[in-house]
């Protein structure tokens, strides 16, 4: 069972059109979310991390938001540009089976069209 | 700082064969781990090491072994390929515990077992 679910599985949006990607996680207890950024060939880059306690957190046009009680958060792209078209991972740190391990998401892949 | 850089980039073996994967960063970071990434799946842990000397198995180890001497070095090596192990490999190195830090990705080897 996955237990970090992404939508959409894609998207196409215009340059300057602001999008937001979705991620719902049912594992707990929870420690903290992160938001990857991928480009195509490339390994996957930090965005964001967020505790718990932390309910928004900026990296330049990047606004990710978490809702711990729904168990969701999303990531805000404001005024895309063209070098935003990429997969969007979201990763959850969380206790599972006894130990600590990240369960990571299949990702968004997002295309920038001018 | 070249950060994570991982050789080959590319590799094609036939069943049964055997080689390894290489993994240097140069930030002296204590965590470094291994990771693949398989076409509509979040990135699942192969292995990962805690620093020189120790190393412990994730979600899917068999059919790879590590070892780490160094704190630099962290190499995953294929026993016997098998078709199942076609897949993009990335390996990741934290500066702590890669459950609460961010993790610095190479950008990868992609290996296609005939």
């Amino acid at each position: 069972k996955n237990q970090v679910e992404q939508s959409p599985q894609s998207l196409i949006i215009l340059e300057g059109k602001n999008c937001t990607l979705q991620c719902n996680y049912t594992v707990s207890p929870f420690s903290n979310l992160r938001w990857y950024k991928q480009d195509t060939g490339r390994g996957p880059v930090s965005l964001t991390i967020m505790t718990f306690s932390e309910n928004t957190k900026s990296n330049g046009r990047y606004t990710a938001t978490l809702d711990a009680d729904t168990k969701q958060s999303s990531l805000h792209i404001t005024a895309s540009q063209l070098s935003d078209s990429a997969s969007y991972i979201c990763v959850v740190s969380a206790r599972s089976g006894g130990y600590n391990k990240l369960i990571f998401g299949a990702g968004t892949r997002l295309a920038v069209h001018p | 700082n070249a950060g994570v850089t991982q050789t080959p980039k590319f590799q094609v073996l036939k069943t049964g064969q055997s080689m390894t994967l290489q993994c240097a960063q140069d930030m002296n970071h204590e965590y470094m781990s291994w990771y693949r990434q398989d076409p509509g799946m979040g990135l699942r842990l192969i292995h990962y090491s805690v620093g020189a000397g120790i190393t412990d198995q994730g979600e899917v180890p068999n059919g790879y072994n590590v070892s780490r001497s160094t704190t630099e070095d962290f190499p995953l090596r294929l026993l016997s390929a098998a078709p199942s192990q076609t897949s993009v490999y990335f390996c990741a190195s934290s500066i702590g515990d890669f459950h609460n830090s961010p993790l610095h990705f190479g950008n990868g080897t992609r290996l296609t077992v005939t």
